[in-house]
């Protein structure tokens, strides 16, 4: 298995261009989340979905939107990018039933400017 | 979900065990305590959870005290490569729960050769 895979590893954009951030699991999880990490900080959770076709705002999703047409795809859509969304993004996913055990991707930096 | 704090920082020597304090006061009884770590710029690895008996795997140990306030991990034989920063999350767990995590500042351990 390959596990949580993410594209592209790195991207920078200009201030109010669009972007979609790429999360795959080959691991039939049913829950997916989208997380960002600011620099010396924790991780915030931006969307998560419990399954295909349903999806909820986390703690900071202002800016962003998500889609889950398939269990194995939850891709991240930036719109307008602003210097404010300059950070590394995570994906995760995790087993049905709310269980605790996340599996992360490896990351995607992104720079606005 | 139930507060976590944690000292920012942790020194420890190589081949010693590294002892990670967590205070959860506010803990309530269907609450697991989670314990995550990343490493330099990569995504979070879960390492064990526990609910109130003490819990052993592969990496590492949870020892969590009676009044279930406070918890530690422990790493038995620390590594170089154990240098990360270790998160202490509690939350609920089982079916209906979205399985979100709300990830703190965690504490940077540094093992030193």
């Amino acid at each position: 298995n390959a596990g949580v895979t993410q594209t592209p590893k790195f991207r920078i954009l200009k201030i109010g261009q669009s972007m979609t951030l790429q999360c795959t699991q080959d691991m039939n999880h049913n829950y997916m989340y989208w997380y960002r990490q600011d620099p010396g900080m924790g991780l915030k959770l931006i969307y998560y979905s419990v399954g295909a076709g349903i999806t909820d705002k986390g703690e900071v999703p202002n800016g962003y939107n998500v889609s889950r047409s398939t269990t194995e795809d939850f891709p991240l859509r930036l719109e307008l990018a602003a210097p404010s969304q300059t950070s590394v993004y995570f994906c995760a996913s995790s087993t049905g039933q709310g269980a605790g055990e996340q599996y992360f991707g490896p990351g995607t930096r992104l720079t606005v400017t | 979900d139930a507060k976590t704090t944690q000292p920012p920082s942790m020194d420890c020597a190589e081949g010693r065990a590294a002892n990670l304090p967590c205070n959860h006061s506010t803990i309530s009884g269907n609450e697991y305590v989670y314990w995550y770590r990343q490493i330099h710029s990569q995504g979070p690895q879960y390492i064990i959870h526990g609910l109130k008996n003490n819990e052993t795997n592969e990496m590492a140990s949870l020892i969590i005290t009676e009044d279930r306030k406070s918890s530690t991990l422990i790493l038995p034989h620390a590594t170089l490569r154990d240098t990360a920063v270790y998160y202490c999350i509690v939350r609920t767990r089982g079916s209906g729960n979205t399985g979100k995590l709300i990830f703190g500042q965690g504490t940077t351990l540094q093992v030193k050769p």
